[in-house]
């Protein structure tokens, strides 16, 4: 079976652009969670879906980020007037209901690089 | 709050030689806790998960994690090192509880070589 996909692999832009980065769960999955992979801050949470709402935006770093879910499945992150600070890997990750304990199954990510 | 704590940055061993990777948690109820890989360019893979269940898991590739409530620990060991598990490895407590966000504290890393 097909496991966590997310696009474009790889990502460069300029500062200022917008960028969008999206990811594709397990089928079935009704959790999905987005978390970032940087040199200076490791790998952090940004934020959870449960279907389609977010109950969990705790981790987003700054307004110019934001995320949606539709249809229970795709997800995008998107990033406002990017800075270099954005520069990181974007992983996605879903679980099957997302139970304290659940395995969550992480896709490849996205390296973002904003120039 | 959750959090980990993983005692070493880098650890160096032999081909064949025993691993040993240790991890400190910090928890205001029982945790889950979870081991996982990184290979260079490559995504997380889940190598073993306690749940409150047997103390000593066992995971994929011959690691395996014991759970030790008065020590606060979760290492993760493995007998003998194959090249194949140079990699960075994570240990991670779920934040959640109660039915509250299932979201992953990561500890920093310890990656791992290993020397023929």
């Amino acid at each position: 079976g097909a496991g966590v996909s997310q696009s474009p692999s790889n990502k460069v832009t300029e500062k200022g652009k917008d960028v969008e980065l999206r990811c594709d769960p397990i089928s079935g999955h009704t959790a999905l969670y987005w978390y970032r992979q940087s040199l200076g801050q490791g790998l952090e949470f940004l934020i959870y879906f449960q279907g389609n709402s977010a109950p969990d935006k705790s981790g987003l770093p700054s307004d110019r980020f934001s995320a949606e879910r539709t249809g229970g499945s795709v997800s995008t992150l998107t990033i406002q007037r990017t800075q270099q600070e954005d520069s990181a890997v974007y992983l996605c990750a879903s679980s099957g209901a997302g139970l304290v304990g659940d395995t969550q199954y992480f896709g490849p990510g996205t390296r973002l690089t904003v120039l | 709050a959750q959090s980990v704590t993983q005692l070493d940055s880098h650890v160096s061993v032999s081909e064949g030689t025993p691993v040993l990777l240790r991890c400190n948690y910090s928890s205001s109820y029982s945790p889950s806790l979870f081991w996982y890989v990184q290979h260079p360019n490559k995504g997380l893979q889940l190598l073993l998960k306690y749940t409150s269940a047997a103390t000593l898991v066992k995971g994929i590739n011959g690691f395996e994690a014991e759970f030790k409530k008065s020590e606060t620990s979760f290492h993760l060991t493995k007998p003998s090192a194959h090249m194949s598990d140079a990699a960075e490895y994570f240990c991670v407590v779920s934040g959640g509880y109660g039915g509250a966000t299932n979201k992953l504290i990561f500890g920093t890393g310890t990656l791992l070589a290993v020397q023929p």
